[in-house]
């Protein structure tokens, strides 16, 4: 059973546009939330990361925001370029896991120029 | 640079002829993890080590084994591959607390024939 969930599925947007993926996740407690971001043939590089006591963290153009009390991230590409062109895994960890990470379905965005 | 290593990039097997995928970490993490990716889907867990201790996932096939011989090599044993199995097979590190995300390698593509 999926405990994030993930949308959109894919998302088209125009250079310079914001990109905007949503995660929820259920009732297990989590306390770390990164994002990861895949290109074609390789694998997933960790992007951003969060945890539950911020409510939001920017690294340059990639900003998290964290609603604690509503189960819920995302993710915010600022002026979006076309090598933003991805998949991206939301993640969330269980408290009681020192590890495992639970993965969100993913979200594959194109930026067109 | 620290890193996760995965050889091959590419293998192709055939159907039921065992194959060995190979992960190696210079980041002296303690935990090693599995993960098979099919196209356009999340990284499944098929299991992870904890130093020497080996965990299973419970919806992991007997096909799969894995072996940690030491602290910085990993492998994944497919005892009789079908054509199922066919997927980017992710090798992943992390450190003892998990205070940090995960650390993949580039992936091994594997196709059985």
């Amino acid at each position: 059973q999926q405990q994030v969930k993930q949308s959109p599925q894919s998302l088209i947007v125009q250079k310079g546009g914001i990109s905007i993926i949503n995660c929820a996740y259920e009732n297990t407690a989590f306390d770390y939330f990164p994002w990861y971001q895949q290109f074609p043939g390789k694998g997933p590089a960790l992007l951003i990361a969060i945890r539950p006591d911020v409510s939001e963290k920017k690294e340059g153009r990639f900003t998290i925001s964290f609603n604690k009390s509503a189960k819920q991230f995302s993710l915010h590409i600022m002026d979006s370029q076309p090598g933003d062109s991805a998949t991206y895994f939301c993640a969330a960890r269980p408290t009681d896991s020192w590890g495992k990470l639970q993965f969100g379905a993913g979200t594959q965005v194109v930026v067109t120029p | 640079d620290a890193m996760v290593i995965q050889n091959p990039r590419y293998q192709v097997t055939q159907f039921g002829k065992p194959v060995t995928l190979s992960c190696s970490q210079t980041l002296n993490h303690n935990v090693m993890y599995w993960y098979q990716q099919k196209s356009s889907q999340a990284p499944k867990l098929l299991f992870h080590y904890y130093d020497k201790d080996f965990n299973n996932e419970a919806d992991t096939p007997d096909n799969f084994q894995s072996r940690r011989p030491n602290t910085s090599f990993c492998f994944l044993d497919i005892r009789s591959p079908g054509l199922g199995d066919a997927a980017m097979y992710l090798c992943a590190t992390s450190s003892p607390l998990g205070t940090s995300g995960y650390t993949f390698g580039s992936g091994t593509r594997l196709t059985v024939v």
